[in-house]
């Protein structure tokens, strides 16, 4: 257990629709990145948050969002899906703003746009 | 980040040594070497990072060539349960890249009986 919690685990959905995804980091832990995986992208970074500010941002769609809350849990929003959108998508944090120090990855929230 | 190459696949009896190989040999001075392992779907898991000098955890090792161009991460005795796929990734983390991570597609390592 990573100490990492990610909610929902399985989400279902049609396209066209918007979804929120929930991430917890570890206690203390004040950095958490958001990460995408699919069959044919493998994982790909999309964006991370410091303390409540964005710090970084990858590949991520203009259709996504995400803050970081005063309490340090995060949400991932997903809006106007498209079939495309349909992967594993990971949240991971570590202790500070992203140095060479390991991430913690949870055991993410598989969606599905049908 | 710099370019990382893998073996696709891999296998090793268990109890035996695994060997994971990577090439990275346009790495720059201040890039570390990680490896991540996932194991089927489920979130990926630190193993060890490295700059120039060969560490050792309790979970691997890591050997990495003088010259920084390749490295090897050496699961001393391996178990059914490591089964899984080993991403080698060289990254500056801790200056413009942060703490995001350039995941390649790794090598599969299965551990047969």
């Amino acid at each position: 257990d990573s100490g990492v919690t990610q909610t929902p685990k399985h989400l279902i959905t049609a396209t066209g629709q918007r979804v929120t995804l929930r991430c917890s980091p570890r206690s203390g832990d004040l950095s958490v990145y958001w990460y995408q995986q699919s069959l044919d992208q493998g994982l790909q970074f999309l964006i991370q948050y410091y303390n409540g500010e964005e710090r970084a941002k990858g590949n991520i769609l203009e259709r996504f969002s995400a803050q970081q809350f005063p309490d340090l849990h995060s949400e991932l929003n997903l809006s106007s899906l498209e079939l495309g959108d349909s992967a594993l998508y990971f949240c991971a944090s570590s202790p500070s703003r992203g140095g060479n120090e390991k991430l913690f990855f949870g055991s993410g929230t598989q969606l599905s746009v049908l | 980040d710099a370019k990382t190459t893998q073996p696709t696949s891999m296998d090793c009896a268990e109890g035996r040594a695994a060997n994971l190989p990577c090439n990275h040999s346009t790495i720059s001075g201040n890039e570390y070497v990680y490896w991540y392992r996932q194991i089927h779907s489920q979130g990926p898991q630190y193993i060890i990072h490295g700059l120039k000098n060969n560490e050792t955890n309790e979970m691997a090792s890591l050997i990495i060539t003088e010259d920084r161009k390749s490295s090897t991460l050496i699961l001393p005795h391996a178990t059914l349960r490591d089964t899984a796929v080993y991403y080698c990734i060289a990254s500056n983390a801790g200056g413009t890249s942060y703490g995001k991570l350039t995941f390649g597609q790794g090598t599969i390592l299965t551990v047969h009986p």
